[in-house]
Order: C-alpha cells, then structure tokens, then sequence
C-alpha cells in the first residue's frame, strides 16, 4: 500500500465550475498535508497546506482533512483553464517523511 | 521574493560517468530536501538536511551522496551513472519548525 493515494485521472471540468481533487494516507498519525501544482516539465509549488481538521480557504482553494478517515481534498472554485495542471498531495508521516502522490490530472475546458 | 536556485539547469551525461548538482535554498532556510522524478512519476524523496547534517535519507542509491554546507547550499554528487538516473532533480529547502517546502526550478539529467 503506498503511502499517499490518488485517482491520476485525468479529471476533467468546464471553466467556472468547481474542481475537486482527492487524496487518502495510510499512516494514520501523520499531522501535516500540502497540495502541490505542477505544470509539465516545472517544480511542484505550493498551494495549499493545512494540518488541523477541517476546511482551510485560500482564495479560490479550499483544502479540507479528515484525519478520522485519513483523507485530504482540494476544491478549486471557478476554475480557470490556467487550473490545468497535475495536482500533486503530499503528507508528511509521523517520521517526519515526506510522502508525494502520483497526483491527479486536472483539464479546465473553456 | 527569493527562491531557491538550481545549478545545473540541463546537464547531459555519459554512462559511468560522474555528475553533481547543486541548491541553493531560499534565504533564511536551514533545511535542503532533494527529490527525483522521473516522466510521468511522482517525486521520489532521496535526501534532506537540517542545520548541515543529513536529517532524512529515502530511496537514495549507493552510488549518490549529498551534503549541505556552511552556507547552507547543497550539493547532490551522482556517481557511475546509469541510464535510469535520467530524470528531473529537484531540490526543494524549508524552515526547520515547519513542513513546508518550497521547490526550485529542477535539474534536468540525461545520462546516455
């Protein structure tokens, strides 16, 4: 069982609509979850991250962790075809390990 | 703002031959973390240090070592290279009391 866990995709949704991207964990006392975009042939950055259940907002991203089902989300509202990207989560397991998944392919059709 | 910096941008290499990379982290960061990602995959974790000292090792081969210096850069020494070290390098640097890593532009390696 890997890790970190997610659907590759490709995932794809109209613009303005509302993307959802999921991700499940399998160390259950891991305490910290970020959300990574990455373009083709770029680094990884940073969008996201959220260590306390529940829902954290950012603009248009809202990142949600359900630690009792070990499970993170990340909604993208009003996507926009620049949203078009793989969308990498990331856990950080009780070792202190860094842990990616294969990501998730997002297509925003205008 | 700053990022972090990667040297090497391409680099193109022989079989057997040797390789080193380098980081430098984003100003003020005292952790260095490097990845491999190869096409199509997820980043691999290889390596970290913290304060100089190596703090983590993943899936790092024999053949590659890594360390961090005063300055708190980093450089990945890649040694009798294979075909299937060809892949993307990233190195990615942190703060100590968090996670959250900051990722720089890769190091794109072709070994043939």
């Amino acid at each position: 069982q890997k890790e970190v866990e997610q659907n590759s995709g490709p995932l794809s949704v109209p613009e303005g609509a509302i993307a959802s991207l999921n991700c499940t964990y399998s160390d259950r006392g891991s305490q910290s979850f970020f959300w990574y975009r990455q373009y083709s042939g770029k680094s990884p950055e940073l969008i996201m991250f959220i260590y306390s259940n529940g829902d954290k907002e950012d603009g248009r991203f809202t990142a949600q962790l359900n630690k009792a089902s070990q499970y993170v989300s990340l909604l993208i509202r009003d996507s926009q075809p620049s949203d078009s990207a793989t969308y990498l989560c990331a856990v950080a397991n009780t070792g202190n390990q860094f842990y990616f998944g294969t990501g998730t392919s997002l297509t925003v059709i205008p | 703002a700053a990022g972090v910096i990667q040297s090497p941008r391409h680099l193109i290499k022989e079989k057997r031959e040797t390789a080193t990379l380098k980081c430098y982290p984003i100003p003020r960061h005292d952790t260095v973390y490097w990845y491999q990602q190869g096409p199509g995959q997820d980043p691999q974790f290889l390596i970290s240090f913290y304060e100089k000292m190596q703090s983590d090792k993943g899936s790092i081969p024999d053949r590659f070592s890594a360390q961090q210096f005063s300055d708190y850069h980093s450089e990945l020494n890649m040694s009798s290279l294979e075909l299937g070290d060809s892949a993307l390098y990233f190195c990615a640097s942190g703060s100590g009391g968090a996670y959250e890593q900051y990722f720089g532009p890769g190091t794109r390696l072709t070994v043939t």
